[in-house]
């Protein structure tokens, strides 16, 4: 597509339900990222894919978070047995081989 | 651990003047970008410097970086309120095509009249 497609764009959800988070990077570029934004905070990287690998998983607050990306393509954030504490807008990118990343419009996460 | 710094956090500006910030980092990397964000949309990339001494403009905005001094300024000239957002700068950990981005906290800027 012309940008990343996140969805949804907005999800309420209640304490310990699971929740996917979708994201839809760019045609042909390699390597995407989540990043996690908190209310009026910076982003805080989660993890990235080169190709279907995540060569950095190191930003996964806990066990209960985890990615996959299938095809070089569409990846999958879920969380699961969600904690108020995770609400928070999580945002996709896609990058070209500068590194330039082009984000998403973000999902954003409220967990009741 | 990569580190990266901006100062000041929240900058209000009177239109017309001129006005530099600043984002610093802690380890070696010659690669930086700028990104512009308003209140509830995502990130727009303003600008990429992948080397020593790079300079990129972009209307009233000028980006810089200097990797001896770890250190990047976005001078803003001439301020219009259109320019109210918040300004992240972003440091890339490894040098390489694909490696992770750490994000600095952000600067707000705000243009008043």
């Amino acid at each position: 597509g012309a940008g990343v497609s996140q969805s949804p764009s907005n999800k309420v959800t209640e304490k310990g339900k699971d929740v996917e988070l979708r994201c839809d990077p760019i045609s042909g570029h390699t390597a995407l990222y989540w990043y996690r934004q908190r209310l009026g905070q910076g982003l805080e990287f989660l993890i990235y894919f080169q190709g279907n690998s995540a060569p950095d998983k190191s930003g996964l607050p806990s066990d209960r978070f985890s990615a996959e990306r299938t095809g070089e393509s569409v990846s999958t954030l879920t969380i699961q047995r969600t904690q108020q504490e995770d609400s928070a807008v999580y945002l996709c990118a896609s990058s070209t081989n500068t590194g330039e990343l082009f984000f998403g419009e973000g999902s954003r996460l409220t967990v009741l | 651990e990569l580190k990266v710094e901006q100062n000041p956090l929240f900058l209000s500006m009177q239109e017309g003047k001129n006005y530099t910030i600043y984002c610093n980092y802690s380890t070696t990397s010659d690669r930086l970008y700028w990104y512009r964000q308003d209140p509830g949309k995502s990130l727009e990339s303003l600008f990429v410097l992948l080397s020593n001494g790079a300079v990129k403009q972009e209307g009233r905005l000028m980006a810089s970086l200097d990797t001896k001094a770890r250190l990047s300024t976005l001078h803003i000239t001439a301020a219009v309120h259109d320019l109210s957002a918040t300004y992240f700068c972003a440091v890339a950990l490894l040098t390489g095509a694909n490696s992770k981005l750490t994000f600095g906290k952000g600067i707000t800027l705000s243009v008043r009249p």
